[in-house]
């Protein structure tokens, strides 16, 4: 069945490095994919989508790009600040019009 | 414009009481999910409803766990017993259209704690 596996936290950066949390899937057919962020004491909110190969969905300088041939939607930013600090979930629309979520990853980012 | 609101923010019971999560959709969403969040196992889909009808529940755990969406703008999820290791947070979302060409809207969950 489908699923999502995301590289396990927690991360600790300073401010201003660079972020790459990895995320790779597993699904039959053509997904889409997402990420979402869930701050300390919300509910997940959703960062950003792509819907197809070789889209980059990007938002507040986060990015990711749909890569069908290593099956990946890998989350980049190039310079972090303490308020991205987040919990990280990287998903996959399911067969039934569910989400498939990732584990999260949890990111800390020290001033 | 409201989001998806969730109602207790907090639940501390006994092993064996019943518990009753609530959850006020997007008004004009027609899709409504229940997510739980533990450490150990991350978000799981416990069920979800289409235009109030329940599509998939092949995830609630057991027969503790039961859902209901009486109307469009209210669910409510039931555990009765509950037990300690139903202790999680408690998510509902809910979506204008099918989630793999839009976007789940989260409440800010239901934090339950089971003694």
């Amino acid at each position: 069945g489908n699923s999502v596996t995301q590289m396990e936290g927690p991360v600790t950066l300073s401010e201003e490095a660079f972020l790459t949390i990895n995320c790779t899937y597993t699904a039959t057919g053509y997904p889409s994919l997402f990420w979402y962020v869930q701050y300390p004491g919300e509910g997940l909110q959703l960062l950003l989508k792509a819907t197809k190969a070789d889209d980059k969905g990007s938002n507040k300088g986060f990015e990711a790009t749909y890569r069908k041939e290593t099956t990946s939607f890998h989350l980049e930013k190039g310079s972090v600040q303490v308020s991205d600090s987040a919990v990280y979930f990287c998903a996959l629309s399911g067969s039934q019009g569910n989400l498939i979520f990732g584990k999260g990853t949890k990111l800390s980012v020290k001033p | 414009d409201a989001g998806v609101i969730q109602s207790p923010r907090h639940e501390v019971t006994e092993m064996g009481q019943e518990v009753t999560l609530r959850c006020k959709p997007i008004s004009g969403h027609d899709y409504l999910f229940w997510y739980r969040q533990t450490m150990m196992r991350g978000l799981e889909l416990l069920i979800y409803f289409n235009n109030n009808v329940p599509i998939d529940d092949s995830g609630m755990p057991e027969d503790r766990f039961s859902a209901k969406m009486p109307n469009a703008s209210f669910s409510t999820l039931k555990i009765q017993p509950s037990e300690p290791r139903d202790s999680a947070v408690y998510f509902c979302a809910s979506s204008l259209r099918r989630a793999n060409t839009g976007e789940l809207f989260f409440g800010e969950g239901s934090r339950l704690t089971v003694l």
